[in-house]
């Protein structure tokens, strides 16, 4: 059963990059027939998603981040990546990972269980 | 961008009730690309139906996805304790995007 869990610092300065770490488990980061996503929860708001990448490299952003987000692959820990540089405290959430069936615009299905990420000095 | 709008915000009925959540989108949603989520307190969405209308894996019959175009339903043809949780609709048809979701509440 594919499991994913999301890990990194639940802190982060304003101005600085926020750094989380997707590992996979249950199953393969390069299996073909996923794609892995990040998405976003702000406290009380809607999901947001952040981005899409294929085991290739290959990435999609949303457009509004797309600016400071970088998500990247390494297949030898089965483990997908984000940076979000530049954080305001508009920038804290829950961040979620999980993956996306058939390509890289599709439904997320599973879910980690979230990291909350606060931006606050 | 898809803004997507859901309605109500809240619903509060009785264990056994029908309940049907709304969910239009800001123009068309190609190929019917919507998914809808349940998210029970403290935990990750969690898929209930694809592609507008495919329930995904495990999911009890009694949600089922309908609609096209702009308009999307899902509907819970009878509510059980368990069903409390903020529901949540997402287009993927282009640039996902996800609605603010409705609250159903048991009395």
């Amino acid at each position: 059963q594919l499991q994913l869990q999301e890990s990194g610092p639940g802190l982060v300065k304003p101005s600085e990059t926020l750094s989380l770490t997707c590992t996979i488990s249950g199953g393969s980061i390069s299996d073909s027939s996923y794609y892995w996503g990040w998405i976003r929860q702000p406290p009380g708001k809607g999901p947001e998603w952040i981005g899409t990448i294929f085991y290739s490299g290959s990435t999609s952003y949303n457009p509004s981040l797309k600016s400071r987000v970088i998500i990247s692959v390494d297949t030898s820990k089965n483990q997908f990546s984000l940076k979000l540089s530049s954080v305001t405290a508009a920038d804290t959430a829950v961040y979620y990972c999980a993956g996306a069936l058939t390509g890289p615009y599709t439904w997320f299905d599973p879910w980690g269980q979230g990291a909350l990420v606060t931006v606050s000095s | 961008e898809i803004v997507l709008t859901q309605s109500p915000g809240t619903l509060s009925l009785s264990p056994g009730e029908r309940a049907t959540l709304s969910c239009r989108a800001s123009q068309s949603v190609s190929s019917n690309y919507l998914a809808w989520y349940q998210q029970k307190p403290g935990q990750a969405p969690r898929l209930v139906v694809y592609g507008a209308s495919s329930r995904a894996t495990g999911i009890p019959d009694r949600f089922s996805g309908s609609g096209s175009g702009t308009d999307f339903t899902l509907t819970i043809s009878r509510l059980e304790p368990e069903d409390l949780a903020v529901y949540y609709c997402q287009q993927y048809g282009t640039s996902p995007t996800f609605g603010r979701g409705t609250k159903v509440e048991i009395k």
